[in-house]
């Protein structure tokens, strides 16, 4: 069975540029988050999807980040226009919907789409 | 001190040798989760403990958990060098299972 995958693995752009992201989670995962760690900072988290709705995006550092979900199925992260305090690296994660009174919830996390704006 | 704070930050051992890293946490917890990335690499998912479990093993690794300290542990026995990376606990917590809160880590160099 496939894991998350991301795609570009690696992504150099200019400052001001347009970066997407891509995350396929692992099939059957209905819950998918993206997570990403800066330079020198902890690993934080972004924003969650169950299915194609949002069901949390407290964590997107602002309105130049936007993730989408179309389907329910691969998502994507875009950065318009980039800065440089975007570069690090972008993690996608996915997990299966909790069963109802299961308090185990392994999150399985991708390869990460390293970022470097110049 | 960081919701999932690792400590050492850094530590060295040769191989053959235990390598122990620690984690604090400052909310209650539902799940403490330890992920390991290999330099340059993704997150690779180790072990779950949850809040009502006091210690779980998964071939050399050895996780306890102590909720009255805010406080977990990762064991690692006989260490390889393979086993060189970077170990994160992370925290969910209740009402919010599925928002990971991940500490700084803690790099792991094993020598050969």
């Amino acid at each position: 069975e496939a894991g998350v995958t991301q795609f570009p693995s690696h992504s150099v752009i200019e400052k001001g540029q347009t970066v997407t992201l891509r995350c396929d989670p692992i099939s059957g995962h209905d819950n998918l988050y993206w997570y990403r760690r800066v330079m020198g900072k902890e690993i934080k988290f972004l924003l969650h999807f169950v299915k194609e709705s949002k069901q949390d995006e407290s964590g997107m550092p602002n309105n130049r980040f936007l993730a989408e979900r179309t389907g329910g199925t691969y998502s994507t992260l875009k950065v318009q226009p980039a800065e440089l305090e975007d570069s690090g690296v972008y993690f996608c994660a996915s997990s299966p919907l909790r069963i109802q009174g299961f308090s185990g919830n392994t999150i399985y996390f991708g390869e990460g789409s390293w970022l470097t704006v110049v | 001190s960081q919701q999932g704070e690792e400590d050492p930050q850094a530590l060295s051992i040769q191989e053959g040798e235990n390598a122990t890293m620690n984690c604090s946490y400052k909310t209650s917890i539902n799940n403490l989760q330890w992920y390991r990335q290999n330099s340059g690499r993704g997150l690779v998912h180790l072990i779950l403990i949850r809040s009502n479990e006091r210690e779980k093993h998964s071939g050399r690794l050895r996780v306890t958990l102590d909720t009255s300290k805010k406080s977990s542990s990762l064991l690692i026995t006989a260490s390889r060098a393979a086993d060189t990376a970077s170990y994160f606990c992370a925290t969910d917590g209740w009402g919010s299972n599925y928002k990971l809160t991940f500490g700084k880590g803690t790099l792991l160099t094993v020598n050969p």
